[in-house]
């Protein structure tokens, strides 16, 4: 059963980071790149950051970007962001999902930004 | 940047009645491989979304058959032909003819 599991979230003053973990299974993980998108409590989908299975192909939203990165450990079936400087407007439910049709997503880790 | 207009935003609909979600983009989604890449998704609350099409019109395993995807080029309609009671919730439209964008979002209720 293909399965994605995020962790990492929590509560975290402005300005301060946090490092999100996805692990995969139930597929090969090596064969497909890996998003991760973020959805602001009542609010719509925001796609954030793109890595490319083999790394080579990194992508970032423009609101994310120069404070978040995106890396992934083949080994460990793993996907990981990394949110820095972090604003009050990063306060979000964070998914990772699975190539470009974003099939499946995880079940969200939730970051809150608040002092 | 492309940008995903859904129309209505919040649609009350009658079980057992069709129920329609128009989505434009601000620009061709053809991509240069002759592919069109606009997938709609579904989120019920508290859960995360989940594919329900892709490529305009091709229902994903374990869709049902009352839903169906069409358009061509910018307009996009995705078409519920009976509604039942567990297609609450969110529906989104999303582009990845070249990067990922989202429609807003379109609630449907009972």
């Amino acid at each position: 059963q293909v399965q994605l599991v995020e962790s990492g979230g929590g509560l975290v003053k402005p300005g301060g980071s946090l490092r999100l973990s996805c692990v995969a299974s139930g597929f090969t993980f090596t064969d497909y790149y890996m998003s991760w998108i973020r959805q602001a409590p009542g609010k719509g989908l925001e796609w954030i950051a793109y890595i490319s299975s083999s790394t080579s192909h990194i992508k970032y939203a423009d609101s994310v970007r120069g404070r978040f990165t995106i890396s992934r450990d083949n080994a460990k079936n793993s996907v990981f962001l990394q949110v820095s400087s972090l604003r009050a407007e990063d306060t979000a439910v964070y998914y990772c999902a699975r190539g470009g049709g974003f099939d499946p997503w995880g079940q969200g880790t939730l970051v809150t930004v608040s002092s | 940047d492309f940008v995903m207009t859904q129309t209505p935003l919040s649609s009350p609909v009658t079980l057992g009645q069709p129920a329609s979600i128009s989505c434009r983009s601000s620009q061709s989604l053809v991509h240069r491989d002759g592919n069109t890449y606009l997938s709609w998704l579904h989120q019920r609350p508290g859960q995360p979304p989940r594919l329900l099409i892709y490529k305009v019109s091709n229902r994903f395993s374990g869709v049902p058959d009352r839903f169906s995807g069409s358009g061509a080029g910018t307009d996009f309609t995705l078409t519920i032909s009976r509604v039942e009671a567990e297609d609450v919730g969110v529906y989104y439209c999303m582009q990845s003819t070249e990067g990922w964008a989202f429609g807003q979002g379109t609630k449907v209720e009972i």
